[in-house]
């Protein structure tokens, strides 16, 4: 069974400072990795993607992977009381021809101004 | 704005009647998925379909019947649901693998 983990939360961090969500996952062979943010009663929406050891920065949002300790992690600079949501961290499937993603079970960011 | 568009987007339905959930997508995407999310837990998945054509099923009981019209399009059927069925369902797309997948704002269905 194919386990993606996350701390369900809450994280609570002030505004301005920096949010760090971790996800650790059981599949060594793993290529593909996800990050969606999820408010409350609305759709998972995208916010990072990542497929290469190392950092990837989109304006505010960095994440970083380390294959070999099998973590993905989520950062956010500059935490904004909108940023308040559900991170599900996703990791995609390695069998093969599958489009599949397992998800984990979200952390949930509290930012209080 | 989602560029893959669920409707309806609220459903309120018996356990006799048969209803439609509908999802479209003009991103070209080749891939398209089938989720369903219960309160404060992850998308569970249920179909994917891949150039038009089933290529997972997890182990989803019959009374919902998925079906993929052409590209653009993918339905889910549903008949006869239970109580439990009551949940948000959500459809995705993505480019093909290992691309992102992209939801729509979900369909919430209620079962009573």
């Amino acid at each position: 069974q194919k386990e993606v983990e996350q701390n369900s939360g809450p994280l609570s961090v002030p505004e301005g400072a920096i949010a760090s969500l971790n996800c650790t996952y059981s599949d060594r062979g793993s290529q593909s990795f996800f990050w969606y943010r999820q408010y409350s009663g609305k759709s998972p929406e995208l916010i990072m993607f990542i497929y290469s050891n190392g950092d990837k920065e989109d304006g505010r949002f960095t994440a970083q992977l380390n294959k070999a300790s099998q973590y993905v992690s989520l950062l956010i600079r500059d935490s904004q009381p909108s940023d308040s949501a559900t991170y599900l961290c996703a990791v995609k499937d390695t069998s093969g021809g599958y489009q599949k993603v397992t998800f984990g079970t979200g952390t949930k960011l509290q930012v209080i101004p | 704005d989602t560029e893959v568009t669920q409707t309806p987007k609220h459903l309120v339905m018996g356990m006799t009647n048969k209803k439609s959930l509908k999802c479209e997508q003009h991103m070209g995407h080749r891939a398209m998925y089938w989720y369903k999310q219960k309160a404060k837990k992850p998308p569970e998945l249920m179909f994917v379909y891949s150039y038009e054509k089933l290529s997972i099923n997890e182990s989803v009981p019959s009374r919902f019947s998925p079906e993929c019209p052409n590209s653009s399009l993918l339905n889910l059927h549903l008949h006869a649901l239970q109580p439990e069925d009551s949940a948000l369902y959500l459809c995705a797309s993505s480019q093909d693998q290992p691309q992102p997948q992209h939801f729509g704002d979900g369909t919430r269905l209620s079962i009573l």
